[in-house]
């Protein structure tokens, strides 16, 4: 059973409401990368932290932002919430270098209504 | 940027077919190719990956192969069980001293009957 864990596990907004979502990365993991899965879709790429700064960003909104922080946990901020932004947001964890496996948690379903 | 195609989008199968998942992409400079399962409200896991100096790798009744040149991908299942249905997440990553930053194709949902 994978070591990251994301808190809420679900989460309903209204439109224009900013949330905040959690994870923690898996022990010995240096990088968290969060990803957006909306229904019947593979997941897409928004951006990845390593040493407490954003490591490469997708094709996602300044709306979209994030923190790493000394543990390695990561948040993901979303401002003035959309519909379209109602998804799985998952995050995944892994040890800085080329091709180490990524580890996902078990995602926040956010509704926005 | 990295974009991925998967086929087919469904697959049906008897149980103790093979099924084979086929994916293209379109940066020749990826070199890093996972494959995931995801089981429904689950997360996805990692089941199989191939990096690019490898042609074909096998763990058990999975397989992958990757054409570098041709710039596609497959997941072989054989011998298929009812467990094996899930929805299936082939991706590619470049090269990245921090980790894989990972563009996923649109999934193909495995349905294999009994």
């Amino acid at each position: 059973e994978t070591g990251v864990t994301q808190s809420p596990t679900h989460l309903i907004k209204t439109r224009g409401q900013q949330v905040t979502l959690r994870c923690s990365s898996q022990s010995g993991h240096n990088t968290v990368s969060w990803y957006q899965q909306a229904l019947g879709q593979g997941p897409q790429f928004i951006f990845q932290y390593y040493r407490e700064e954003e490591n490469g960003r997708g094709n996602f909104p300044p709306r979209f932002s994030g923190l790493q922080f000394p543990n390695y946990s990561s948040e993901l901020n979303v401002n003035a919430l959309e519909l379209d932004d109602s998804a799985l947001y998952l995050c995944a964890s892994s040890f800085a270098g080329e091709d180490t496996e990524a580890f996902f948690g078990q995602g926040t379903r956010l509704t926005v209504v | 940027g990295e974009n991925v195609e998967q086929h087919p989008s469904t697959l049906s199968v008897q149980e103790g077919d093979s099924a084979v998942i086929k994916c293209t992409y379109s940066d020749s400079a990826s070199n890093y190719f996972p494959w995931y399962k995801q089981e429904l409200g689950k997360r996805p896991q990692l089941i199989i990956d191939i990096r690019s100096n490898v042609g074909e790798k096998k763990d058990q009744r999975i397989a992958v192969t990757l054409n570098k040149t041709a710039k596609h991908f497959s997941l072989h299942i054989t011998e298929t069980q009812p467990e094996d249905s899930a929805v299936y997440f082939c991706a590619a990553s470049e090269p990245g001293a921090a980790g894989n930053k990972l563009t996923f194709g649109g999934g193909t949902r495995v349905l294999v009957k009994p």
